[in-house]
């Protein structure tokens, strides 16, 4: 158990619908990444956020969004959805940034249908 | 942009001989480089990191990897190959900056009894 914890572990919607996915990030730990995981794509990143701001960003698209909370919980919300946004939705955390060297931790994911 | 290759999209390997699992990385300034696994329906798992120092880094299950300035890799090896070690292997690295951590396509592991 990495003690990133994700919510819903799956989830079937159809197109054009909104979906919320949910991350706690390990105790202590101030950055929240989030990231798909596809057949074709592989493990893409799509965002960062470090303390509440967003720190990187990477192949996220207009319709995904994402922040940060107050308590470091993170959402990913990801919008008009379409069929080939089914994929596996991974949440990591990490103490600070990469550049420390600091290890990230994911979860066990999110999985994505979309019908 | 920085970028990971593993050029090898599955490696077979028999039980008890060493294995080998390739990684090239390329990135502006110094490398911070990483091993994950991927079993089944699981999240990814942290094995082993590169960060500074010593060129050759232990990890968790008896896993290594050796860092390599000069060919830019970073490799990921383990003496004594086990059935259980059969799962998908990621690389990872970061330069820092805006471009987080960017993964290889994975290595499937496949060890034959």
């Amino acid at each position: 158990d990495s003690g990133v914890t994700q919510t819903p572990k799956h989830l079937i919607t159809a197109t054009g619908q909104r979906v919320t996915l949910r991350c706690s990030p390990r105790s202590g730990d101030l950055s929240v990444y989030w990231y798909q995981q596809s057949l074709d794509q592989g493990l893409q990143f799509l965002i960062q956020y470090y303390n509440g701001e967003e720190r990187a960003k990477g192949n996220i698209l207009e319709r995904f969004s994402a922040q940060q909370f107050p308590d470091l919980h993170s959402e990913l919300n990801l919008s008009s959805l379409e069929l080939g946004d089914s994929a596996l939705y991974f949440c990591a955390s990490s103490v600070g940034d990469p550049p420390d060297g600091n290890t990230i931790y994911f979860g066990e994911g999110s999985w994505l249908t979309v019908v | 942009a920085q970028s990971v290759a593993q050029p090898e999209d599955q490696v077979n390997v028999a039980e008890g001989n060493p294995l080998t699992v390739k990684c090239t990385y390329s990135v502006s300034g110094n490398p911070y480089l990483f091993w994950y696994v991927q079993y089944p329906n699981r999240g990814l798992q942290f094995l082993l990191k590169y960060i500074t120092g010593d060129n050759l880094v232990k990890g968790s299950y008896g896993f290594e990897a050796e860092f390599n300035k000069s060919q830019t890799s970073f490799h990921l090896k383990k003496p004594s190959a086990l059935v259980s070690d059969s799962a998908l292997y990621f690389c990872a690295v970061t330069g820092g900056g805006a471009d987080g951590l960017t993964f290889g396509k994975g290595t499937h592991l496949i060890i034959q009894p």
